[in-house]
Formats: C-alpha cells, structure tokens, sequence
C-alpha cells in the first residue's frame, strides 16, 4: 500500500493563479481531510469529506475548493492564489470514525505552496 | 471539542522515559482522547487513544486519569528517533473525522 500520496510536493505560484493539489488513497478510506500547517502551528481543517460525492467546510474553508468525484481521491482547488495562502497543505484520510477499530487517521507527506 | 492544555516543550534523555501531559478539564462524557505527533517536516502520525480506560500499543501508553480531566502519554524507551512535536486531541465519535490541533508539545530527545 502506498498510503495517503500527494502531488505536487513543491509549487510556487504567483497572486492571482490557480492551481489544483491532489490527494489519493489507497486504504478505501470513507473520510478524506484537507489541512494546512502556517509555521509554528499547528494543523487546521480547510474541508473534508465523508464519502463519495460530498464535501464539508472545516474552520478554514475561505479561498478554496474541494471536489471527491471518486472514493480515493480528494482535489483542492485555489481559484485565485493569495500570499496569506503560503503554507504546507496535508491531505489525510481515515475509516468511518463511529465503527469498528478507529485507527485514526493516516496523513500525506505535505506539498510546499508559496505564493509570491 | 473541549480544549487541551499543553506544556510547549518538554526534554528527555535517550533510553528514558517520556512523560507527556494534557490536561482536558471540559472533555464530555462521550470525547476521547488521541494522541499524533508530527517529526519535523512530515505529516503526523496517530499514536493511540482512549475513553477512559488506560490503553497500551507498541508505540506507547495512554494513562487517563479517573476524572477523564487529564491525561498522559508514555514513551517508555524514548529514542532520539521520538524527537517530534506531540499533539493531545480530544474529539466525539459523533464530530466525524474532524481532529482540532492545538500548539502540541515539542519533544526532544537527547543522548
């Protein structure tokens, strides 16, 4: 199993360009999640989704977009980079929290966004 | 989610234990207690969790105290390998997967 992969790892983007990042799984993981990580901070929710076909808001949801159109994949959207948006984006995913043996959740290696 | 309280920074030397507290005065009846932690520059790792009982895997143990008002992870042979920032999370099944990071606890281990 590859785990939870994330492409781009690194990407520098200009204000105002858009740019897609891209989460997947192969754990056949209900849950998938979007975090970012701002330096000495920790991480906070930008949106998740609880399966196919649907998505939700977390705590920082302002400036993106998500998209799950297939079970393992989990797309984050920029439509108009802005510098307040530089920071490490984490995807993760995990089982349906409320059943069985909750694992937690499994976590991507991050991709680097720095918008200039 | 109830807010967790913990110290920025803690020191341990290489073979000893680790003991890291959290305390979570306003945890409710139905919130467990999760343990992850982040080694520099990766994505963060699930340890272990609990309700109320103390829980033992191969990466560490989870003390709770019986009030459920704080708890403490154990690494029992710490490596310099643990060297990482430690987060306590508290969450309710029925709050979905959401995890609330705080600022963790930063770890390091020294030989």
């Amino acid at each position: 199993n590859a785990g939870v992969t994330q492409t781009p790892k690194f990407r520098v983007l200009k204000t105002g360009q858009s740019m897609t990042l891209l989460c997947a799984q192969d754990m056949n993981h209900e849950y998938m999640y979007w975090y970012r990580q701002d330096p000495g901070m920790g991480l906070r929710l930008i949106h998740y989704s609880v399966g196919e076909g649907t998505t939700a808001k977390g705590e920082v949801p302002d400036g993106y977009n998500v998209s799950r159109l297939k079970k393992q994949n989990f797309l984050l959207g920029l439509e108009s980079a802005a510098p307040s948006q530089t920071s490490v984006y984490f995807c993760a995913s995990s089982f349906l929290p409320a059943t069985g043996t909750d694992l937690g959740q499994y976590f991507g290696p991050g991709t680097r966004l720095t918008v200039t | 989610d109830a807010k967790t309280t913990q110290p920025p920074s803690m020191d341990c030397a290489e073979g000893r234990a680790a003991n890291l507290p959290c305390n979570h005065s306003t945890i409710s009846g139905n919130e467990y207690v999760y343990w992850y932690r982040q080694i520099h520059s990766q994505g963060p790792q699930y340890i272990i969790h609990g309700l109320k009982n103390n829980e033992t895997n191969e990466m560490a143990s989870l003390i709770i105290t019986e009030d459920r008002k704080s708890s403490t992870l154990i690494l029992p042979h710490a490596t310099l390998r643990d060297t990482a920032v430690y987060y306590c999370i508290v969450k309710g099944y029925n709050q979905g997967g959401k995890l609330i990071f705080g600022q963790g606890t930063e770890l390091s281990v020294k030989p």
